[in-house]
């Protein structure tokens, strides 16, 4: 099956910091890359969903400018968490999705830690 | 609106066989999945029904009435490593695409 790497797989850092998480399809072309958020024992939250070259679409109260995400190529997206704040502390996974199946194909994940 | 309803949690023991419930409702239909997610990591693929009946796929099958908006997931010879979260999601194209995801199940397996 298709494989969606994600980096880093755990992060600390200062409140106040921006951290970086990249997701990366590596052996198909993600026409489509998802973002969620997923608290200890919660589902999975759609945060926004991106399509190589536009600009993502994000789901009701989620703050684009506090979440960027940039999807500049077919195999790579990224999760900048700006002014990190201890509530954003999660567990974020990416997904991706190509053109000719409804399938995604999660990567294994980023724990953040906002200290 | 979409939503999806399932189970919070369920109990069975090892050897077993579970069934876990998932009714939908979907602006259109563009098939169901199931994924199994463990603790800590990543949510796996385990399947998708897009006609009515079941599919076996191994010690796991998945069955689906589209009339009903109802599916389940069917855990046979039930072992430890089975204790996860079960996710039910249904695909939606409105507009854009997402994926709809139920809250999921909980399985404990127990000796």
């Amino acid at each position: 099956g298709a494989v969606v790497s994600q980096h880093p797989s755990w992060v600390i850092c200062k409140s106040g910091t921006s951290v970086k998480i990249e997701c990366r399809s590596l052996d198909f072309q993600a026409t489509t890359m998802f973002w969620y958020r997923q608290f200890p024992k919660q589902s999975l939250m759609l945060m926004a969903t991106s399509n190589e070259g536009s600009k993502a679409t994000y789901e009701q109260g989620v703050e684009k400018d506090k979440f960027l995400i940039n999807h500049a190529s077919l195999t790579l997206s990224t999760l900048t968490v700006t002014s990190a704040h201890p509530e954003d502390s999660s567990f974020y996974i990416c997904s991706a999705k190509g053109d000719y199946s409804y399938e995604q194909y999660f990567g294994p994940g980023t724990r953040l830690t906002v200290t | 609106g979409q939503n999806i309803d399932q189970p919070t949690e369920m109990t069975a023991t090892e050897g077993a066989i579970v069934q876990i419930n998932c009714t939908y409702q979907t602006s259109g239909f563009n098939g169901l999945f199931w994924y199994q997610q463990h603790a800590g990591e990543a949510p796996t693929f385990l399947s998708y029904n897009v006609l009515d009946g079941l599919e076996e796929k191994g010690r796991f099958s998945s069955f689906l009435s589209r009339s009903k908006g109802y599916s389940y997931l069917l855990l046979k010879e039930l072992q430890m490593k089975d204790s996860a979260s079960y996710l039910c999601a249904a695909p939606e194209r409105t507009g854009g695409f997402k994926t709809i995801f139920g809250a999921g199940t909980r399985l404990f397996v127990k000796a």
